[in-house]
């Protein structure tokens, strides 16, 4: 199983990018990365996924490094609704694809 | 993608009752899972609901507490048998149509136990 490593908590002044580090260096060259986002009082909310390209929704940016091993979520222009905790997970595709939840980075964007 | 609706949303029980969750989705799905989110924490994996057959528990969860029933590929409950204050969480249904495709979270039941 992928583990996932990232900082426990950020802050981002209002407006400005958000940079998201998560470390998966035990991660095969067949598994997805995905982020989610919790914001207070609210279940999970998908916001991207990849697997060695970056990729960009409307929400934000994935870059993945070359090894594969570390990504960076990218949120160009954080709101104060911004503010969550944001999960990078790596599936356990050999039972079921199931996502286990590491305590996730706590973004904070300040005014 | 998936609507899920979840109910109850709250409920406040009393110690050594049972309560029933009850998880719907629009849609027929492939996978569904059952979190808990106790006070501060992260959430945690209790079990993948199977249709058809029984579910499959994650480490420190067992099936007398934690019955789950999924009857077709749009339902599941979970149930929390004979309550304690420890039992008092958020808990949260989550669905994916399958293997690699996104998962959707319902909005949780927020359980207090008294």
């Amino acid at each position: 199983d992928a583990k996932t490593t990232q900082p426990t908590s950020m802050d981002c002044a209002e407006g400005r990018a958000a940079n998201l580090p998560c470390n998966h260096s035990t991660i095969s060259g067949n598994e997805y990365v995905y982020w989610y986002r919790q914001i207070h009082s609210q279940g999970p909310q998908y916001i991207i996924h990849g697997l060695k390209n970056n990729e960009t929704n409307e929400m934000a940016s994935l870059i993945i490094t070359e090894d594969r091993k570390s990504s960076t979520l990218i949120l160009p222009h954080a709101t104060l609704r911004d503010t969550a905790v944001y999960y990078c997970i790596v599936p356990i595709y050999n039972q079921g694809g199931k996502l286990i939840f590491g305590q996730g980075t706590e973004l904070s964007v300040k005014p | 993608s998936a609507v899920i609706s979840q109910k109850p949303s709250r409920d406040i029980c009393q110690r050594g009752t049972s309560l029933t969750i009850q998880c719907q989705v629009d849609s027929q799905v492939t996978m569904m899972f059952w979190y808990r989110q106790q006070p501060g924490q992260s959430l945690t994996l209790i079990a993948t609901a199977n249709q058809g057959s029984e579910a499959t528990y994650e480490s420190g969860f067992v099936i007398d507490k934690f019955p789950i029933s999924r009857p077709n590929l749009t339902f599941s409950t979970l149930t929390v048998s004979n309550m304690s204050p420890e039992d008092s969480s958020i808990y949260l249904c989550s669905v994916a149509r399958g293997l690699d495709e996104k998962l959707f979270f319902g909005s949780g039941t927020q359980l207090s136990v008294l």
